[in-house]
């Protein structure tokens, strides 16, 4: 069975930064693309970031390129997103997800952590 | 950025059929996948290549995409309440439509 959990969250001022993590495990982690997806409060799905199976290939949405960095490490079957320059709008619930495949573009999630919170407040 | 609209909310009687649409450019010639999302949980791949269902979820669940218009049909609705989003990629990027509430009466 496949398992995502997610940790890192957590209260961070504007401006500071923070790195999530995501546990992987019940599949073999570097033959998958893997995703981040965060939820304000209260709002929809909002794509964030994805990365392909060997960590060559990097997605990022608009308002967080250059920004939020993503990567992984298939031996210890984790994936990262590193968060700076961090604004009260980053503000959400972010999860971690498995790709149906090992590219990261065109695919779909199959699997789904419970997601950290992270609150960017003063 | 692609623009994908879904209704904010969709009401549907107990055991009646329900039609959740997502609206983008085109969008028939992407692939559109779908996400059932319940209060407090993560989202659930209900709906994978604008047709497919993944192994586990009802059949009373299907999918159509077609011109600007892809549809979630979930006939016989039951225990079925939660916020439904559209997936597609565009341009190396993801994006969802807003969530559509499905309500059962």
């Amino acid at each position: 069975e496949v398992h995502l959990l997610e940790s890192g969250g957590g209260l961070v001022q504007p401006g500071g930064s923070l790195r999530l993590s995501c546990a992987a495990s019940g599949f073999t982690f570097r033959d998958y693309a893997m995703t981040w997806v965060r939820q304000a409060p209260g709002k929809g799905l909002e794509w964030v970031s994805a990365i392909s199976s060997g960590g060559a290939k990097t997605h990022y949405s608009d308002s967080v390129k250059g920004r939020f960095t993503i990567s992984r490490d298939n031996p210890k079957s984790s994936l990262y997103l590193q968060l700076n320059s961090l604004r009260a709008e980053d503000t959400a619930v972010y999860f971690c997800a498995k790709a149906n495949s090992s590219s990261s573009a065109f695919s779909y999630f199959d699997d789904w952590g419970q997601g950290t919170l992270v609150t960017v407040s003063s | 950025s692609y623009e994908v609209t879904q209704p904010l909310s969709v009401s549907v009687a107990l055991g009646q059929t329900a039609t959740i649409t997502c609206e983008g450019d085109n969008i028939g010639s992407k692939h559109v996948h779908w996400y059932q999302q319940k209060p407090g949980q993560a989202p659930v791949l209900v709906i994978y290549k604008d047709n497919n269902r993944p192994s586990g979820i009802p059949d009373r669940f299907s999918g159509s995409n077609s011109g600007n218009t892809a549809t979630l049909t979930i006939s016989k609705v039951h225990g079925d309440e939660a916020d439904y989003y559209c997936q597609v990629w565009d341009s190396s990027q993801v994006f969802f439509g807003g969530g559509t509430k499905l309500t059962v009466l």
